[in-house]
């Protein structure tokens, strides 16, 4: 079993670009979540999907987006980057209810 | 609504001494709480969770955590610390009806010294 993978690993663009970040959820697992972790400070809940659509948001602006596909892997959109959106992306899979596991994460550069 | 304090954004212990990292919440219901470790440029691996049962949680890597409903804590202990314990600690909660949804502290960074 692959553990939950990400790509890319490191990512470089420039303000007002578009990004996507790409998730496979551990084997079995439907629910993928995502977070953004900012240099030295904890993960920050950006949204959850589950059945192909979102199942929970945080407190981020619509610029960031996702979507889930029938074989439960997920991308992450950011339109419009900005500076503050450098930070490392995690993305987590689980079954509903059950514990999430943390892929490595993808770095993402804003310059 | 919840959140997470963890107190000490960074811990020093030798080797062989116990480990003692804090944390305290704040929740409008009965929480989930969690403890995760991260290595350097590694995601996140669950130690321990606490979702209603005992209170005392017996974790990975021998950690555990207690429970405190009464000072609203949930502080993460290891008797003796190893070189391999040394990373970045973080404390999160979730309401129970927002599986998934978690919200972290800031972290603690352990350093541990021979």
């Amino acid at each position: 079993d692959a553990g939950v993978t990400q790509s890319p690993t490191h990512l470089i663009k420039t303000r007002g670009q578009q990004v996507t970040l790409r998730c496979s959820p551990k084997s079995g697992h439907d629910t993928v979540s995502w977070y953004q972790q900012a240099l030295g400070q904890g993960p920050q809940f950006i949204f959850q999907y589950y059945e192909e659509e979102e199942r929970q948001r945080g407190n981020f602006p619509d610029r960031f987006s996702g979507h889930q596909f029938p074989n439960y892997s997920s991308e992450l959109n950011v339109n419009a980057l900005l500076l503050g959106d450098s930070a490392l992306y995690l993305c987590a899979s689980s079954q509903q209810g059950t514990e999430q596991f943390f892929g490595p994460g993808t770095r993402l550069t804003v310059l | 609504a919840q959140s997470v304090t963890q107190l000490g954004s960074h811990v020093s212990v030798s080797e062989g001494a116990l480990v003692l990292l804090r944390c305290n919440y704040s929740s409008s219901v009965p929480p989930y709480l969690f403890w995760y470790v991260q290595y350097p440029n590694q995601g996140l691996q669950l130690l321990l969770k606490y979702t209603s049962a005992a209170t005392l949680v017996k974790g990975i890597n021998g950690f555990e955590a207690e429970f405190k409903k009464s000072e609203t804590s949930f502080h993460l202990t290891k008797p003796s610390a190893h070189m391999r314990d040394a990373a970045e600690y973080f404390c999160a909660v979730s309401a129970p009806d927002s599986w998934g949804k978690l919200q972290f502290g800031a972290g603690t960074q352990v350093v541990v010294t021979p």
